[in-house]
């Protein structure tokens, strides 16, 4: 069975801190992974992606894949009250007719 | 990112009546299409995978008589919920990507939701 984890929370982080996400995946051939943050009530959309190992950086966001260890995480620089949400991370096979495996979500709360 | 528009975002409808929810790629072909079900304050459930084309794969224990997909183009797949009872209220998504790009899957887009109230 192939799996995503992640530690459900919820994780409080202050106003302007760093919030830290992470994830462990089972399935050592996944080539792509992604986060996801979904609002409550509101469908998940795409954050970042990342293929290669290290960092990715997009604004706010830095993505960290590890497959040695098969772990990827997220980084939210300057934490707003606005990314207080649920972050899924996922990952797909490197196979054409693969599906996206969710991890169940860490749901984050920015306090003021 | 890619839009995906999914449709209705939600529907109240009789008990015992069938429901399709349509999903479309806006500006992408979506080889692929994913359907999920989240109950409130639970993770995504993947009910189904299809391709364009071809027949849907079903997650286990969701039944394929009760939830038919149909993928007839690139840009459309639909779910019915046939026979509809309380226990499907759900909200119901949609994702779609498109196919391989440099040898690896490219990312998933999701439609906005269609929350289903059976009563």
């Amino acid at each position: 069975q192939k799996e995503v984890e992640q530690n459900s929370g919820p994780l409080s982080v202050p106003e302007g801190a760093i919030a830290s996400l992470n994830c462990t995946y089972s399935d050592r051939v996944s080539q792509s992974f992604f986060w996801y943050r979904q609002y409550s009530g509101k469908s998940p959309e795409l954050i970042m992606s990342i293929y290669s190992n290290g960092d990715k950086e997009d604004g706010r966001f830095t993505a960290q894949l590890n497959k040695a260890s098969q772990y990827v995480s997220l980084l939210i620089r300057d934490s707003q009250p606005s990314d207080s949400a649920t972050y899924l991370c996922a990952v797909n096979e490197y196979s054409s007719a693969s599906k996206i495996i969710f991890g169940s979500g860490t749901r984050l709360s920015i306090r003021p | 990112g890619a839009v995906v528009s999914q449709h209705p975002s939600w529907v109240i409808c009789k008990s015992g009546t069938s429901v399709k929810i349509e999903c479309r790629s806006l500006d992408f072909q979506a080889t692929t299409m994913f359907w999920y079900r989240q109950f409130p304050k639970q993770s995504l459930m993947l009910m189904a995978t299809s391709n364009e084309g071809s027949k849907a794969t079903y997650e286990q224990g969701v039944e394929k008589d009760k939830f038919l997909i149909n993928h007839a183009s690139l840009t459309l797949s639909t779910l019915t919920v046939t026979s509809a009872h309380p226990e499907d209220s759900s909200f119901y998504i949609c994702s779609a990507r498109d196919s391989w790009t440099g040898g690896r899957n490219t990312e998933a887009f999701f439609g906005q939701g269609t929350r289903l109230t059976v009563v």
